[in-house]
């Protein structure tokens, strides 16, 4: 299986400010046939199921705000919270859908600093 | 209004067998793959397994945990999708979680239903 490695397992960021998450694949996720990642974010609220962010590593899902936005290729990949609000506090999930065996990383959680 | 209901968890002895359910409505639920996440108290979420749209072939995908213990299969005539879990183990505790794929995605997800493995 694809082993997908996040880091931070926690972080916490100030209002407005900008938070980072990093997500590593044990293998490439980018599919040379059509260029795509095969990567995706998910946020957690607590008491939640998740929700879908981001797709192909950078196309936000509708309705996301632009503030969330994806990127990275291969098996480097970064989400980003551009001005981070009190209602993006979460955990936050990468996962490849590269493999038959689709994986999840270990979480991210977000809080206010 | 898209809408996947998740039932049929509880409480069960360890070896013993499940089904679980997802009811959809709100969109054509033939024409997508459906997956099914779980997610241990406190714990990550864990992909559990999917079966492909008809025009797809039905086919279907399992986690290594669970492949061969569990089988996930489709009835579209009634827009729900089934989760048999047998052999279950107490590790097989957790929140379970039907959700609609959109390009090998989770787009839509159920609220859950927690199936508990103890004697």
């Amino acid at each position: 299986d694809i082993v997908m490695t996040q880091s931070p397992d926690s972080l916490a960021v100030f209002l407005g400010e900008r938070a980072t998450i990093n997500c590593k694949s044990s293998q490439s996720l980018l599919f040379s046939s059509n260029s795509k990642n095969y990567l995706a974010w998910y946020q957690q609220k607590p008491g939640q199921p998740p929700k879908l962010l981001i797709y192909w590593a950078s196309t936000r899902e509708s309705g996301v705000p632009d503030r969330f936005s994806g990127s990275g290729s291969g098996t480097d990949f970064t989400l980003t919270i551009g001005s981070l609000q009190a209602e993006d506090v979460a955990v936050y999930y990468c996962q490849q859908y590269y493999s038959n065996s689709r994986t999840f990383g270990q979480g991210t959680k977000v809080e206010i600093k | 209004e898209l809408q996947l209901v998740e039932s049929g968890g509880g409480l069960v002895q360890p070896g013993r067998s499940l089904r679980l359910s997802c009811t959809a409505s709100g969109f054509t639920f033939g024409d997508y793959a459906m997956s099914w996440v779980r997610q241990a108290p406190g714990k990550v979420l864990e992909w559990v397994g999917f079966i492909r749209s008809k025009e797809y072939g039905g086919t279907t995908d399992y986690a290594a945990s669970v492949r061969g213990r569990f089988t996930i299969s489709r009835d579209d005539s009634k827009s729900i999708a089934y989760l048999q879990m047998n052999s279950l183990k107490t590790e097989d505790t957790a929140v379970y979680y039907c959700t609609r794929d959109r390009s090998l995605t989770h787009a839509n997800w159920g609220q859950g239903t927690l199936v508990t493995v103890s004697s």
